[in-house]
């Protein structure tokens, strides 16, 4: 059991360009979260994956934003057109059953220049 | 929506010293992890409560769910610097669904050498 994977740690972009990020789950883990957490608050819920199906979207989501998990295993989130409000923590969970609880990797930190 | 409190929001204390830390909702939660979290990392799992009026132990953590499972505490007897960190505590609604987590903002706890 690895843990939770996530990639990059951090990235420093210009506002308007695109960002990808990546999730790699604890394996066989088919319940997976991003979550998003600025400063001084606690993570916020952004969408969620059983398997390879979104299941679950927050209006937190906008449109700039865009999640896959295409083979139910590793799962992407992308930005595009970024913007200065988009600088938080981007963090990431996985479950295995339909109770046990969510394990986070350590995050993807996003600045925005 | 359903909304976790956190209290205090700040903790400072000497080493040696007991503390309790609160989170409340006025919602009914069908599980209540904590987490501990650290500067640049994602939270860790330390305990999931899930019956009312359960009471959890982790060596010198006292974990406790209220009796309606709307809120929680967690008492650390004689802290340590180890125990520096912030604490999160976070619900599951009832029912089927994602059990997407909803997270307090977080006590930002300092113990004191």
């Amino acid at each position: 059991d690895t843990g939770v994977s996530q990639d990059p740690r951090h990235k420093i972009t210009k506002r308007g360009q695109n960002v990808t990020f990546r999730c790699d789950p604890i394996s066989e883990h088919n319940r997976l979260y991003w979550y998003r957490q600025t400063l001084g608050q606690g993570p916020e819920f952004l969408t969620y994956f059983q398997n390879e199906a979104q299941l679950e979207k927050s209006r937190l989501l906008s449109d700039r934003f865009s999640a896959e998990r295409p083979k139910g295993s590793f799962s992407t989130l992308e930005i595009q057109r970024t913007e200065q409000g988009d600088s938080a923590m981007y963090l990431c969970a996985s479950a295995g059953g339909i109770f046990e609880p969510q394990h986070f990797g350590d995050g993807t930190r996003l600045s925005i220049l | 929506t359903q909304l976790l409190e956190q209290s205090p929001q700040f903790l400072s204390i000497q080493e040696g010293e007991n503390l309790t830390v609160y989170c409340n909702s006025s919602s009914v939660f069908s599980s209540l992890q904590w987490y501990r979290q650290e500067p640049g990392e994602g939270p860790v799992l330390l305990v999931t409560v899930v019956t009312g009026g359960e009471v959890k132990k982790l060596k010198r953590l006292t974990f406790q769910f209220g009796d309606a499972r709307k809120d929680s505490s967690l008492h650390i007897t004689a802290a340590q610097t180890g125990d520096t960190g912030l604490y999160l505590c976070a619900g599951a609604p009832p029912g089927a669904g994602s059990y997407q987590l909803t997270f307090g903002k977080g006590t930002k706890l300092s113990v004191i050498p």
